[in-house]
């Protein structure tokens, strides 16, 4: 099984409907983000949670809201869906950086295989 | 003008080529530098990775990184059609709170043919 699960894996919806993306962890990362690709423009940070308490808008939050409901899931929410927010959604998690020095842990994020959202 | 710039390709070589794959970068805070490989439909996953300047190789991989020139780069010795994938550079800030907080690439598609 994956470590990185997300549902749906591919979802075609209409303009203004309610979208929610769900992501699961198995990897005990405490660190987890939602991430979009677009063609030519690579991956785009939307949220970021460092723990369940910890929720932090990225590059490009508007028109999107998440959840962590628990340390291993954190869903992303389209509350009114449009045609420009059609793309690829990546959850990714990260495990704690040492900072004593040069990390022990480079911070690799782990991907999950994706979400494809087509909205019409 | 994006933070991180990569030439998108698409990028076509035999088998057997080296290949060159580049990035520039505005942020001079940028410590960490990475390499991400994504076969089709599926997730990036880590390839390489540098802390500050210098080169690193594994295998039939090199990346270097120049930060006078902020400009990266990952060579592939001896390319073979697994290598087909798009490659996408990643750059973080040092700082325990923005590990993890990556700058992407937009990505290049290589395809190595027999």
């Amino acid at each position: 099984d994956a470590d990185v699960t997300q549902t749906p894996r591919n979802r075609i919806t209409k303009t203004g409907k309610r979208i929610m993306l769900e992501c699961s962890q198995t990897k005990g990362h405490d660190r987890m983000y939602w991430y979009r690709q677009d063609p030519g423009l690579g991956l785009r940070l939307i949220y970021y949670s460092f723990d369940v308490k910890d929720i932090n808008k990225g590059e490009i939050s508007d028109g999107y809201s998440v959840s962590r409901q628990a340390q291993a899931k954190f869903s992303l929410s389209l509350e009114s869906a449009i045609p420009n927010q059609t793309a690829l959604y990546f959850c990714a998690t990260s495990d704690q950086f040492s900072l004593a020095g040069p990390p022990v842990s480079t911070g690799e994020l782990f991907f999950g295989e994706g979400s494809r959202l087509t909205v019409l | 003008q994006k933070e991180v710039e990569q030439d998108p390709g698409p990028l076509s070589v035999p088998e057997g080529a080296i290949v060159s794959l580049n990035c520039t970068y505005s942020n001079s805070a940028f410590q960490y530098f990475m390499w991400y490989r994504q076969y089709s439909r599926k997730g990036p996953e880590l390839l390489m990775y540098t802390y500050s300047s210098g080169n690193k190789e594994d295998g039939r991989f090199t990346a270097q990184v120049d930060k006078s020139s902020k400009y990266i780069s990952l060579f592939i010795r001896d390319s073979q059609p697994s290598d087909s994938a798009t490659y996408l550079c990643a750059m973080s800030v040092a700082g325990g709170t923005s590990y993890g907080k990556l700058t992407f690439g937009q990505g290049t598609i290589l395809t190595v043919h027999p």
